[in-house]
C-alpha cells in the first residue's frame, strides 16, 4: 500500500541558507502535519492543513512557512537556517483531520552546518 | 523494505481493563523501538526498548521487546479514559550510516467510563 512520501530523506545545508522540504500523503488523505524531532526529542508539532488551507499551527518559527498544494502535497520552506534547525522532519498524513489517527511517513533529516 | 506493524488498529474496551498492545518490525539495523501515545498534537513519548526481555514500567503502562520474534508489546492496566488516545510504536534502524525512524499506524485506543 501506498505510504506518506517525503523528500528529500536526508539535506545538508549551511547556517542562513533555504531548505526545502516536501511531502506526498497517502492518496485521499486531505490533511497534513508537520513534525520536528531533534536528538533526544519528542517530534514537535509545527503546522497543519486540511483542504489546502492552514488548520492548525504550532510551533513552527516565523522563519519557515508550509503550505499544501491542490494535490494535497506539502511544502515546509525553512529560510535563515540556524544550527539548531538540524532534526528530523516528519509529515504526517490522514483522512477527515485525522479521526482514524495519522499515517507518518519516514522523515527528512536536515543537517545544518 | 523496512516495516512496523501494530494491532490491533483499534481498541474499545470499559475503564478498568486491561489491554495489551502489538508492534512486530522489520528494519535494518536495529538500534531500538519506541513507544509514543498522541493524543490531540504531537506525539509524547513513553519508552524507548533496546534490550530484549527487560520490562519497561511506568505507572499503570508497561513494555518488553522480543528482539528474536521482532515484535514489542505495551501493557495499560486498569485502563482509565484519560488512556484514550493513539499509541505509536516506531523503530529506529540505521542504514548506510544515518538513523531512520519507521512508524507503525498506530492503534487508537477508546476507553469507556
Amino acid at each position: 500500500a501506498a505510504g506518506v512520501i517525503q523528500s528529500p530523506r536526508h539535506l545538508i545545508k549551511e547556517k542562513r541558507e533555504t531548505a526545502t522540504l516536501k511531502c506526498y500523503p497517502i492518496p485521499r488523505h486531505d490533511t497534513v502535519y508537520w513534525y520536528q524531532q531533534g536528538p533526544g526529542q519528542d517530534p514537535q508539532f509545527l503546522i497543519s492543513f486540511y483542504e489546502k488551507m492552514q488548520s492548525d499551527k504550532g510551533s513552527i518559527p516565523d522563519r519557515f512557512s508550509a503550505q499544501q498544494f491542490s494535490d494535497y502535497h506539502s511544502e515546509l520552506n525553512m529560510s535563515s537556517l540556524e544550527l539548531g534547525d538540524s532534526a528530523l522532519y516528519f509529515c504526517a498524513s490522514s483522512l477527515d483531520q485525522g479521526a482514524l489517527g495519522q499515517y507518518f511517513g519516514p522523515g527528512t533529516r536536515l543537517t545544518v552546518t | 523494505e523496512d516495516k512496523v506493524v501494530q494491532s490491533p488498529l483499534s481498541l474499545v474496551v470499559h475503564e478498568g481493563d486491561t489491554v495489551t498492545l502489538n508492534c512486530s518490525y522489520e528494519v535494518t539495523n536495529f538500534r531500538s523501538l519506541l513507544w509514543y501515545k498522541q493524543e490531540k498534537k504531537a506525539p509524547t513519548f513513553l519508552f524507548m526498548l533496546t534490550s530484549s526481555g527487560i520490562e519497561k514500567k511506568s505507572g499503570r503502562l508497561s513494555s518488553i521487546l522480543d528482539k528474536k520474534e521482532l515484535f514489542s508489546i505495551l501493557n495499560i492496566t486498569a485502563t482509565q479514559t484519560g488512556d484514550s488516545a493513539i499509541y505509536l510504536c516506531a523503530v529506529e534502524g540505521l542504514q548506510g550510516g544515518s538513523e531512520k525512524l519507521v512508524f507503525g499506524k498506530g492503534t487508537k485506543l477508546t476507553v469507556n467510563p
